[in-house]
């Protein structure tokens, strides 16, 4: 079956770093999604990768290892509003999206 | 404002009711999909529809019926739900040309079946 993991729940302390890992079981691989999602509101795209490597979009970045099946997100400077579930998603073959359950990140002053 | 919008956001219901939710891009985009999203567990794709054309179809019970009369707009009509049919519905469209495509998602009705 195809499968994502991702921790249930993470915190973290304001002006840290936190990174949030994902692993995937999938029956192909066309690319990795990272979606951020507030309670109650809906799941906005943060980031994607099909190369391996480290892609940097300002306090946040994503890294991909196609060969160890394995993703991080990667927050710096962390801010109160980057609270919110972090969703991992993977492309297969067949460009279906199979999704991870999400992570909770609660960030502490 | 991610360019799709949902109504309505919330939607309480009796098990015997007939409700219809909606949902509009203003994207551009050829792709429209629902996705039920329950407390901890991942997105469900439930149906895809790729220039009005449905193409997915995962096993979702006759209870749930999708309409897509453009490739601007897509319903989700409910009857006869079941209380464990609560959830948080999600609706998203994408431009399918290869490559990336992502998805953009709505705000979501969040509905309870009593």
């Amino acid at each position: 079956g195809q499968n994502i993991d991702q921790p249930t729940e993470m915190t973290a302390t304001e002006g840290a770093i936190v990174q949030i890992n994902c692993t995937y079981q999938t029956s192909g691989f066309n690319g990795l999604f990272w979606y951020q999602q507030h309670a109650g509101e809906a799941p906005t795209f943060l980031s994607y990768n099909v190369l391996d490597g480290l892609e940097e979009k300002g306090r946040f970045s994503s890294f991909l290892s196609r060969s160890k099946g394995y993703s991080y997100l990667l927050l710096k400077e962390l801010q109160m509003k980057d609270s919110a579930s972090y969703l991992c998603a993977v492309r297969d073959s067949n460009y279906q999206l199979i999704w991870g359950a999400g992570t909770k990140l609660i960030i502490k002053p | 404002e991610t360019g799709v919008t949902q109504t309505p956001r919330h939607l309480v219901m009796g098990m015997t009711n007939k409700k219809s939710l909606k949902c509009e891009q203003h994207l551009g985009h050829n792709a429209m999909y629902w996705y039920k999203q329950s407390a901890k567990k991942p997105l469900e794709l439930m149906f895809v529809y790729n220039f009005k054309e449905q193409t997915e179809n995962n096993s979702v019970p006759s209870r749930f019926s999708p309409e897509c009369p453009n490739s601007s707009h897509l319903f989700l009509h409910l009857h006869t739900l079941q209380p464990e049919d609560s959830a948080l519905y999600l609706c998203a469209s994408s431009q399918s040309r290869g490559g990336e495509e992502t998805q953009y998602f709505g705000p979501g009705t969040r509905l309870l079946v009593l």
